[in-house]
């Protein structure tokens, strides 16, 4: 069975300090990743997804940027942190196709100071 | 981005009752997806649906892909208080991309013992 891990659960940073989360997939291979940000209305932002290695695309324009170095792993990441940062990051997987059902992570909690 | 409209937006209810929410768009969606989310944790999801009409069942939890292809419904029957969480429907529009999966806002639901 496939599982996703996400890391750290919880983080606290300064404004203008850099941001690295990862999340990494188990038991499937070329999954499609995903980020999103929850914002405290609970709303789900979706913020960059990658169907490759390298091949990123972005839905909207923010301080954030994401990676995919290897098949299983996807970055976000920021050189400087703003406070409109804050919020809960979800990462997700799905198969390949259209119409697959996403699977998220437990989440990482930022909050900026 | 936009947004399903999912109502209601929060439910307090009785131990053993039924709940029903549901979810609208004015576009044609050719997949539903039903997500519960705990507090602090990532959302799960429940029941995904794949053709209009279509009625599938995950123990207490009904959901109905709407006929129209522009909404669908989601029940709980004999609700338990670990029912509480948030509840997120999800779609996929005709003609969408991989990574578009569309989130309503969430309904949330708090049960009384």
């Amino acid at each position: 069975s496939q599982t996703i891990h996400q890391w750290p659960a919880t983080l606290v940073q300064p404004v203008g300090s850099p941001l690295s989360l990862e999340c990494t997939v188990e038991g499937t291979s070329n999954p499609n990743l995903y980020w999103y940000r929850q914002a405290a209305g609970r709303g789900l932002q979706l913020l960059f997804y990658s169907v490759g290695i390298g091949q990123i695309s972005s839905e909207v324009p923010q301080n954030l940027s994401a990676s995919r170095p290897q098949d299983r792993q996807f970055i976000l990441s920021s050189k400087k942190l703003l406070l409109s940062d804050s919020g809960f990051y979800l990462c997700a997987w799905s198969f390949t196709g259209g119409g697959q059902p996403q699977h998220f992570g437990d989440g990482t909690r930022l909050s900026i100071l | 981005g936009q947004q399903l409209n999912q109502s209601p937006q929060s439910m307090f209810i009785q131990e053993g009752e039924d709940v029903s929410m549901n979810c609208t768009s004015s576009s044609i969606f050719n997949t539903w997806l039903w997500y519960k989310q705990d507090p602090g944790e990532g959302p799960v999801l429940l029941i995904a649906l794949y053709k209009a009409g279509e009625l599938t069942s995950n123990g207490r939890l009904t959901a109905q892909f709407g006929i129209t292809r522009k909404d669908s419904f989601l029940n709980i029957s004999a609700s338990i208080p670990s029912d509480v969480g948030i509840y997120f429907c999800a779609g996929r529009k005709v003609g969408g991309s991989q990574g578009n999966l569309i989130f309503g806002k969430g309904t949330k639901l708090s049960v009384k013992p």
